[in-house]
C-alpha cells in the first residue's frame, strides 16, 4: 500500500480556511484516498473519500491532482471544535484494514 | 441508530493478568476490526471478522492475543497474560458491504494499563 507524508502539525485562527495537503507517491491505479479525523479520547471518523478531482461533502473537500500523487483536504472557515488530528490513508480494496500515519494535528485557536 | 461501543472505557491490569475487551458493531455490520495504538506509536491494525470468520489475522502481535466474534455480533479480544508493552488504546471498527469502500466506523476505545 502507497505510503503517505503529511505535515505534522498546523496551526490556525477561527474563520479561516486550512489546507492539509498529503503525499503518497506511490499510490497505485486502484487505490482510495480517505481522510479521517481523531478527536481526543475519541476514535477517528471518516471525513471524505474520493479517487480523482474534486469531491465536496457538508465537512470538507479534497482536491486530487491527475496524477493522484498528491491530496489536499480543506476546510472551510474553521472552528475551535475542528482541533483534531487529520489522517490521509491511501487503501485499494474494500474492507481491508486501514493504515494510519502519524496524521496532522490541527490546532485551531481564537 | 447506536454506534459502535467498547468495553470497558479503561482497564488497569498488573502484568500477567488477563484481560477481555469487548465490541459491540453496528448493527448489521459484517466487518468487525480490532486496531491498537500503543504510546507513541500510530494506530496498527490488528485483525479483522467478517462475520465470525477471522478474514485477516495478520496484525495479531502474538499468541497472547485471542479475538472472537461467536456468532457474528460482538467481538471479545483476551489478552492473556498481559505485557507491560500491551499498555494502549484498543478500538474497534466495523463497516458493512456497500459502504463507501474505507468507510469504517470506530468505536472510542479501550484504554488498556498494564502496570
Amino acid at each position: 500500500l502507497a505510503k503517505t507524508t503529511q505535515p505534522i502539525s498546523m496551526d490556525s485562527y477561527e474563520g479561516q480556511e486550512v489546507n492539509i495537503t498529503c503525499s503518497h507517491n506511490n499510490i497505485a491505479t486502484n487505490d482510495y484516498i480517505t481522510w479521517y479525523q481523531q478527536f481526543p479520547s475519541q476514535g477517528p471518523r471518516f471525513i471524505i473519500q474520493g479517487y480523482k478531482t474534486k469531491v465536496t461533502n457538508e465537512v470538507a473537500s479534497l482536491f486530487i491532482p491527475a496524477d493522484r500523487k498528491s491530496s489536499t483536504l480543506s476546510l472551510p472557515r474553521v472552528s475551535l471544535s475542528d482541533t483534531a488530528v487529520y489522517y490521509c490513508l491511501v487503501a485499494n480494496q474494500a474492507g481491508t484494514a486501514l493504515i494510519f500515519g502519524k496524521g496532522t494535528t490541527l490546532s485551531v485557536s481564537s | 441508530e447506536a454506534g459502535v461501543t467498547q468495553f470497558p472505557s479503561h482497564s488497569v491490569i498488573e502484568k500477567g493478568q488477563t484481560v477481555t475487551l469487548r465490541c459491540d458493531p453496528i448493527s448489521g455490520h459484517d466487518n468487525l476490526y480490532w486496531y491498537r495504538r500503543v504510546m507513541g506509536k500510530e494506530i496498527k491494525f490488528l485483525l479483522h471478522f467478517v462475520k465470525e470468520s477471522k478474514q485477516d489475522e495478520s496484525g495479531m502481535p502474538n499468541n497472547r492475543f485471542l479475538a472472537e466474534r461467536t456468532g457474528g455480533t460482538y467481538s471479545t479480544l483476551k489478552v492473556q497474560p498481559a505485557e507491560l508493552e500491551d499498555s494502549g488504546v484498543y478500538f474497534c471498527a466495523s463497516s458493512q458491504p456497500g459502504q463507501p469502500p474505507y468507510e469504517q466506523y470506530f468505536g472510542p476505545g479501550t484504554r488498556l494499563t498494564v502496570t
